[in-house]
C-alpha cells in the first residue's frame, strides 16, 4: 500500500478537463517538492511536473501541478485521446528516507 | 539527446544474482545523480535505490536494503545494481533515471527498463 494515495482512474471527454489528486502527510508532501509523471501503456514514465507546479520544456501547458498542505493535484485541460495513460506522483519521505510514488492512477478520455 | 539504455535483464532462479546495467549517452553521468526505480507487472512504480552524482554516498529502499548494491564507472558513463539473493517478489521492469539536482526530487530522463523474472 503507497504512501501517497491516489484515485485508482478517473475519466472525461475530450477536451474536457480533468484532476488527479494525490494525498499524503507530513512526512513526504507536507515538507518535499512533488513530481508527476505519465506513462502510456508499454512505455516509460515521463516527467510532467516537477517541483509541485513547474513543467519540463516540451510540456504543454495544458498540464498543471498545485500543492497545498499534504495533498497535491494534477490537473489535464483540453483532453486528447493520447492523453490516455497512467499517472503518478512521486516525492521523498523524510521519515524512510526513500523516494515514494502513489498508486497511479488510470485516465481513460471516452 | 540523452538516452538511457538499460540491460541484464532476464530469467533467474529464487536466491540467483543479476546484475543490471544502465548506459548513459548525452551527459555525463557523473553530473547528475541517477536511480533505479522498478514496476511489478501490472503495479506502480518502486523506487529502489539512487546513488550521488560522485558515487559516494547511496540510498536504498528497504526491500532490497542488504540484497542489492547500486554502482557506477565513469570511465563507461555506465551505472549497474547488483541484485543478490533474488525474490519472486523482486520481479519486475528496472527502469534507470537521471536526478538532475541530487535531491532525489524528481527524475527528467528514464530509460525504457529492462525486465527481471524470479522464478524457478
Amino acid at each position: 500500500q503507497s504512501l501517497l494515495t491516489q484515485p485508482p482512474s478517473v475519466s472525461a471527454a475530450p477536451g474536457q478537463k480533468v484532476t488527479i489528486a494525490c494525498s499524503g502527510s507530513s512526512s513526504n508532501i507536507g515538507n518535499n517538492y512533488v513530481s508527476w509523471y505519465q506513462q502510456l501503456p508499454g512505455t516509460a514514465p515521463k516527467l510532467l511536473i516537477y517541483d509541485n507546479d513547474k513543467r519540463p520544456s516540451g510540456i504543454p501547458d495544458r498540464f498543471s501541478g498545485s500543492k497545498s498542505g499534504t495533498s497535491a493535484t494534477l490537473g489535464i485541460t483540453g483532453l486528447l485521446t493520447g492523453d490516455e495513460a497512467d499517472y503518478y506522483c512521486g516525492t521523498w519521505d523524510r521519515s524512510l528516507s526513500a523516494v515514494v510514488f502513489g498508486g497511479g492512477t488510470k485516465l481513460t478520455v471516452l | 539527446e540523452v538516452q538511457l539504455l538499460e540491460s541484464g535483464g532476464g530469467l533467474v532462479q529464487p536466491g540467483g544474482s543479476l546484475r543490471l546495467s544502465c548506459a548513459a549517452s548525452g551527459f555525463t553521468l557523473t553530473s547528475d545523480a541517477m536511480s533505479w526505480v522498478r514496476q511489478a507487472p501490472g503495479k506502480g512504480l518502486e523506487w529502489v535505490s539512487a546513488i550521488s552524482g560522485g558515487g559516494a554516498t547511496t540510498y536504498y529502499a528497504e526491500s532490497v536494503k542488504g540484497r542489492f548494491s547500486i554502482s557506477r564507472d565513469n570511465s563507461k558513463n555506465t551505472l549497474y545494481l547488483q541484485m543478490n539473493s533474488l525474490r519472486g517478489e523482486d520481479t519486475a521492469v528496472y527502469f534507470c533515471a537521471k536526478d538532475p539536482r541530487g535531491g532525489l526530487e524528481f527524475f527528467d530522463k528514464w530509460g525504457r527498463g529492462t525486465l527481471v523474472t524470479v522464478s524457478s
